[in-house]
């Protein structure tokens, strides 16, 4: 199988401060991952992607310096709120890329709920 | 830009009774096409994905999608729908060639009636 982890799984903070969410590949290497965020009752909106060793790359529209992304190893892709603001509020999800070309498929993590206060 | 648009929002079925799920796309050239059930707590599990070939695919847990060119669609279906296949399902679109982005639909939430 493919198992991608996200933690923490829920998290509240204070408006202002800082929050890092970690998206793990558990048991295969993924160069190149993905960081959606969920609105209630809306679809999966792609914020970036975040490839090993390299910056991400941003949708437009995202601030990349209010998210930042750093994919440090094949595993480990993580996503850094900064001065968060309630506005932020969100379910963020990040899928790790496996294969390539017609073979490739995004698995899911089961999801990080930020709340801002 | 490609896009995806679920138009049901939300469905009602009882056990035991056939299940359509619409999905319409617009994309220029022939897209990679995809079914996702997303479960409270879980990520979001591939139910099946359509890249070329055969226009009837088949997936996971009994469902299946045909692909239709001429309607741009890609519409997922079970004969025999389960009280456990209540959720969100979404289906996206993935861009032919590099990139590997995924649009998604905004879902339909399915009501299963015991």
């Amino acid at each position: 199988g493919a198992v991608v982890s996200q933690h923490p799984s829920w998290v509240i903070c204070k408006s202002g401060t800082s929050v890092k969410i970690e998206c793990r590949s558990l048991d295969f290497q993924a160069t190149t991952m993905f960081w959606y965020r969920q609105f209630p009752k809306q679809s999966l909106m792609l914020m970036a992607t975040s490839n090993e060793g390299s910056k991400a790359t941003y949708e437009q529209g995202v601030e990349k310096d209010k998210f930042l992304i750093n994919h440090a190893s094949l595993t480990l892709s993580t996503l850094t709120v900064t001065s968060a603001h309630p506005e932020d509020s969100s379910f963020y999800i990040c899928s790790a890329l496996k294969g390539r070309g017609s073979s490739y498929e995004q698995y899911f993590g089961p999801g990080t709920r930020l709340t801002v206060t | 830009a490609q896009s995806v648009t679920q138009p049901d929002i939300h469905i009602t079925v009882s056990e035991g009774a056939s299940l359509e799920l619409r999905c319409n796309y617009s994309y220029g050239a022939t897209p990679y096409l995809f079914w996702y059930v997303q479960s409270p707590g879980q990520g979001l599990q591939l139910l099946l994905k359509y890249f070329s070939g055969d226009t009837l695919v088949q997936g996971i847990k009994g469902f299946e999608a045909e692909f239709k060119r001429s309607q741009s669609s890609f519409n997922l279906r079970k004969p025999s729908v389960h009280w456990s296949d209540a959720a969100e399902y979404f289906c996206a679109v993935g861009l032919t060639g590099g990139g590997n982005k995924l649009t998604f639909g905004t879902g339909t939430q399915l009501k299963v009636e015991l």
